[in-house]
This record gives C-alpha cells, sequence and structure tokens, in this order.
C-alpha cells in the first residue's frame, strides 16, 4: 500500500538553527509529494509540494526535493525561527488526490 | 472568516450516544474530505465528496459512521452507537478538484467516556 514514514521527534532547535526532517514513502504508483505544517491552534495548512521526480517544493525558507531514486521528500530549512515552531507533516497522493500522512514531527525552536 | 469551519470544536459523551459534526468548507470548493486523527499520529483518511456524490469511503469507517453533503455545500458526519476507541479528532478539508492542496478546519475533538 501507500504510506509515508517521516522522522519522530520531537526536535528541538535554537534559532538560526539548520532544520532537516527525513520523509520516506512507499506507493504503488507516481505520487505527488507534500509538506503540511500544523501551528498551534491552528488547522493543517499546505507549505509545499512536488508533483514530479527532481522537482523541488520551497515556501518560507522551507525546502523539499522529490527524489524518486531513494523515495524521499526530506525538509529543509536553513535558519529556523521561533515562528517555525510546529508539527510538520510529510504526505503523499496519487492521482486522486487522496493523501496519505505521515506521523508528524513536532519542532520546536527557542531563542 | 471564509476558511473551512467546524463545528462543535469539542465534543464530550458517553459511550453509546450519537454525535453529528459538520462542516462548513471554502464555498468555492467541490471537494469535501473527512479526516481521524489521534494523538501522535497523522491524519487518516475516512471520506470525500466531490459536490454532493460521496466518492470513496475508507475501511476505518464502520456502519456506525455516516457522513452527508445534501447540497454540494456544507457536510455533516454522524457516529452512532459511540465508543471509546471513536476518541479522536475529526477534521475536515475542502480543496478544488484536481490540486493538492487542501484546506483544513480546526477540527472537532471527540471524547467518548
Amino acid at each position: 500500500g501507500n504510506s509515508v514514514t517521516q522522522m519522530e521527534g520531537p526536535v528541538t532547535l535554537s534559532e538560526e538553527a539548520f532544520l532537516t526532517i527525513n520523509c520516506t514513502y512507499t506507493a504503488t504508483g507516481y505520487p505527488s509529494l507534500f509538506w503540511y505544517v500544523q501551528y498551534p491552534g491552528e488547522g493543517l495548512q499546505l507549505l509545499l509540494k512536488a508533483t514530479k521526480a527532481d522537482d523541488k517544493g520551497s515556501n518560507k525558507g522551507f525546502e523539499a526535493t522529490y527524489r524518486k531514486e531513494t523515495t524521499s521528500f526530506h525538509l529543509e530549512k536553513g535558519s529556523v525561527q521561533v515562528s517555525d515552531s510546529a508539527v510538520y507533516f510529510c504526505a503523499l497522493s496519487l492521482n486522486d488526490y487522496k493523501l496519505s500522512f505521515g506521523a508528524g514531527t513536532t519542532v520546536t525552536v527557542r531563542a | 472568516d471564509t476558511g473551512v469551519s467546524q463545528d462543535p470544536r469539542h465534543k464530550i459523551t458517553k459511550r453509546g450516544q450519537n454525535v453529528t459534526f459538520r462542516c462548513d468548507p471554502i464555498s468555492e470548493h467541490n471537494r469535501l474530505y473527512w479526516y481521524r486523527q489521534t494523538l501522535g499520529q497523522g491524519p487518516e483518511f475516512l471520506t470525500y465528496f466531490q459536490n454532493e456524490a460521496q466518492l470513496e469511503k475508507s475501511r476505518l469507517l464502520s456502519d456506525r459512521f455516516s457522513a452527508e453533503r445534501p447540497k454540494g455545500s456544507f457536510s455533516t458526519l454522524e457516529i452512532q452507537r459511540t465508543e471509546q476507541g471513536d476518541s479522536a479528532m475529526y477534521l475536515c478539508a475542502s480543496s478544488f478538484i484536481n490540486t493538492g492542496e487542501l484546506f483544513f478546519g480546526e477540527g472537532s475533538r471527540l471524547t467518548v467516556l
């Protein structure tokens, strides 16, 4: 079946540190890949996406590259801020756009 | 506020009671989704609608669960004869057709005692 495995948290960082959250997937076809973020007290929202191999999604300083050879979609940010504290979910979808989510990674950034 | 809204935000009920959640999607969106999320897990797909048609139901959705979207606008999710295992956050999302960008509501948290 289709599934997503992402790095377990929680992750605690200092401001301006480098953040990476690993995500790997298993899929029967060629999925689109997503990172969703949930800030405290808010609903999930799309952070970035990539729809085919070697595509790079980027938003708010975050980047992730769709790596078909390693079935990965790792999330990175070069310099985190306190406002990046949130839960991050990796997700995939096939043609019907039904999302399958990973378990989420809680990130806390300290000033 | 023109985002996805869910009601109620919190519901505490006794085992065996029925509960109903409502979701008002973004008005222009054709698709509406229901997901369930338990502590420490990502959201799990339950069902989705395209306009008023329910196109898919997960095997997670037992016979005690029913969802409707009668006029292609708001949706309801009803759980009959609730069990403690139904305790979870129920998330609603909406989107345009053929886009992976789902807009989520803040969820309805159900606690079954």
